[in-house]
């Protein structure tokens, strides 16, 4: 079964400091998303990407948030400072409709922790 | 602005019986629903999709229903087993993306 790839699963990092976050979607799925969770709370939406542009971003994708697909295979989460409040899961997801009509495919998230 | 609100947070069942999880919404007209599953330190598992025009979707021992002039969406787990014990995601499609409630812990009592 075809699946999403995060990388790191787990990142520490100093609050103030630049983080990537790296996701494969699945090879023949056209939308990109990322998501996080904060513990105990509900997944919530960041940004959509297609056709090698943002398509959607939610109020939490400031300026300190960029995204990339620098090559056919990555999908990348940039958080330029990273603050205490970014601490989460984030998880990334691909599908191959619009809507995801057939479902996302979510990978199994980066565990990431400000200090 | 857009609501999706899951009946309660933690919902316990005995072995074998039906688990019932309810997703109610507001402002929206959602064209489908999504529900996934999603265990603890885990991302989410599609489940079923269920359209405007459906009112019932199975897959296996899962059922949803869909009343778009209630808003709202039953999932069902028949003969549930301990295995079937995680939170369970309500989403709807808006635009480019899909939002969640905050889900249901399930769990199965053995």
């Amino acid at each position: 079964e075809p699946e999403v790839t995060q990388t790191p699963s787990h990142q520490v990092t100093q609050m103030g400091q630049e983080v990537i976050l790296r996701c494969v979607p699945i090879s023949n799925h056209l939308y990109f998303y990322w998501y996080r969770q904060i513990l105990g709370q509900k997944v919530e939406f960041l940004v959509s990407f297609y056709n090698n542009e943002i398509s959607e971003k939610s109020e939490i994708f400031d300026d300190q948030f960029s995204v990339e697909r620098p090559d056919g295979s990555n999908f990348t989460l940039k958080i330029r400072s990273t603050k205490l409040e970014d601490s989460a899961m984030y998880f990334c997801a691909s599908s191959e409709a619009l809507q995801g009509v057939y479902g996302y495919t979510f990978g199994s998230g980066t565990r990431l922790t400000v200090v | 602005s857009q609501k999706i609100e899951q009946n309660s947070e933690a919902l316990n069942i005995q072995e074998g019986k039906t688990a019932t999880l309810t997703c109610n919404y507001t402002n929206y007209s959602p064209a489908y629903l999504q529900w996934y599953r999603q265990d603890p330190g885990r991302g989410p598992v599609f489940l079923l999709l269920i359209r405007e025009n459906e009112k019932e979707k199975r897959k296996e021992r899962l059922k949803v229903t869909f009343d778009t002039t209630l808003k709202q969406s039953l999932f069902h787990i028949t003969a549930s087993q301990p295995a079937d014990s995680a939170t369970y995601l309500c989403a709807l499609a808006r635009d480019d993306k899909i939002i969640f409630g905050k889900g249901t812990r399930l769990h199965i009592l053995p």
